[in-house]
């Protein structure tokens, strides 16, 4: 399997669960990303981990919890969401330092807290 | 802080047909790439095609071509030959020498057959 594979595909959760975002990477990339897509909002950074450190967290809420454990995949630990955290999850990875290199983007998880 | 607009919230064209999306940037920075992603009702942000700033030359895919003007600050999209699979959002975006990413607000592409 080749690119950033993301599951599940949708979630349904309610305010007091705690449940996980995963996504994978096949593509050798050294830094993985966190996006929260939010209808007619520009897409906005979450997390940032190059080399698996985290190198960036934008004021994210403590009830979002990411983990990296290796280059190749990245969690999103949540817990006790509010409904307006309801949007579009996605991962990202990049190759830092590999001049023009965008992203490869997965599919996202689609998110509905209730 | 860098910032990426796109002004086209919605935007249709006939099949067959050119179309042009606009986008336009902010920054201080002289070095740095842009790029155009496409995200289809699939959902995963494919990207479309990419710009070195230092390279004056339009970057070109295909049926995809961009207009990058630096000194205004511009990178349109131009898709000719407009096809039902290209159907999107579009997201137009930034990358710094630092490696962070600014994207836009995207364009609905509809495509009228």
């Amino acid at each position: 399997e080749t690119g950033v594979t993301q599951t599940p595909r949708h979630l349904v959760m309610g305010m007091t669960n705690k449940k996980s975002l995963k996504c994978e990477q096949h593509l050798g990339h050294n830094a993985m990303y966190w996006y929260k897509q939010s209808a007619k909002k520009p897409l906005e950074l979450m997390f940032v981990y190059s080399l698996e450190e985290r190198v960036e967290n934008n004021s994210v809420p403590s009830r979002f919890s990411p983990e990296c454990p290796n280059s190749s995949h990245l969690f999103l630990h949540l817990h006790t969401l509010q409904p307006e955290d309801s949007a579009l999850y996605l991962c990202a990875s990049s190759q830092v330092g590999a001049g023009s290199s965008g992203y490869t983007f997965g599919s996202g998880t689609r998110l509905t807290v209730v | 802080a860098q910032t990426v607009t796109q002004s086209q919230p919605e935007m249709s064209v006939q099949e067959a047909e050119t179309v042009t999306l606009s986008c336009t940037y902010d920054t201080s920075e002289s070095d740095y790439y842009l790029f155009w992603y496409k995200q289809p009702p699939s959902r995963q942000m494919i990207l479309v095609i990419r710009q070195e700033a230092y390279k004056q030359q339009n970057a070109t895919e295909n049926r995809f071509s961009v207009n990058f003007q630096k000194a205004a600050k511009s990178f349109s999209l131009k898709i000719s030959d407009s096809q039902l699979g290209d159907a999107a959002m579009y997201f137009c975006a930034y990358r710094s020498t630092g490696n962070q990413f600014y994207f836009g607000t995207g364009t609905s592409l509809t495509v009228i057959p």
